[in-house]
């Protein structure tokens, strides 16, 4: 299995444009989540689906944040306009039921 | 809402020697899952361990084994024959919700070293 596939693993953009990174959730798995790591904040729940339905969405951050799963095997993470205080690495995980979480590699994006 | 506790910013340790991580949680709920994921300087996030609250036996996995206290709410990580490999961040998670299925909840992590 090919794992959790996230895109791009880094992205620099200037203040105030849009950005959108993409995962791909392994296959067979039901639920989807995306996270934000930051020194100040460490791991935080941003959003997650079950069945690409959002059920849980009180961890995003600002209506810049919106969050997509079209299908079940693709969902995106968008921010716009984006802020220097963005600037984070953003991790999705899937996993199936309640069993563990099994985290993409991460996308580190650079706001200047 | 839940959080989790990690009092430990960093940890040393001696290669071969064994190290125990600490972490504790605050939850009203009765039925969750509780992890440990190392995170490596590649920034994979790695699990290590998982522990389902209604089971007494602690979980363990070859070298790593954990200390579950539910009344307590406490559930540290032991490492034992540490070894250069296992120098990483580790973070306790929390899952909770209907059927343990919500996102996790992290604690802020311990830095371990090892020292060869």
């Amino acid at each position: 299995d090919a794992g959790v596939i996230q895109s791009p693993r880094h992205e620099v953009t200037e203040m105030g444009q849009e950005v959108t990174l993409r995962c791909k959730p392994i296959s067979g798995h039901d639920y989807l989540f995306w996270y934000r790591q930051t020194m100040m904040r460490g791991l935080e729940l941003l959003i997650y689906f079950n069945n690409n339905v959002p059920i849980d969405d009180s961890g995003m951050p600002e209506d810049r944040f919106s969050a997509k799963m079209p299908n079940a095997s693709f969902s995106t993470l968008k921010i716009q306009p984006s802020e220097p205080r963005d600037s984070a690495v953003y991790f999705c995980a899937s996993s199936l039921m309640s069993y563990e979480q099994f985290f993409g590699p991460g996308t580190r994006l650079t706001v200047l | 809402a839940q959080t989790v506790t990690q009092s430990q910013p960093e940890m040393s340790v001696q290669e071969a020697e064994t190290v125990t991580l600490s972490c504790t949680y605050d939850t009203s709920e009765s039925d969750y899952y509780l992890f440990w994921y190392k995170q490596p300087p590649s920034r994979q996030m790695i699990l290590v361990i998982r522990q389902e609250a209604y089971k007494q036996q602690n979980a363990t996995e070859n070298r790593f084994s954990v200390n579950f206290q539910k009344a307590a709410k406490s559930f540290s990580l032991k490492i034992s024959d540490s070894q250069l490999g296992d120098a990483a961040m580790y973070f306790c998670a929390y899952r909770g919700g209907m059927g343990g299925a919500d996102g996790l909840t992290f604690g802020k992590g311990t830095h371990l070293i090892i020292q060869p």
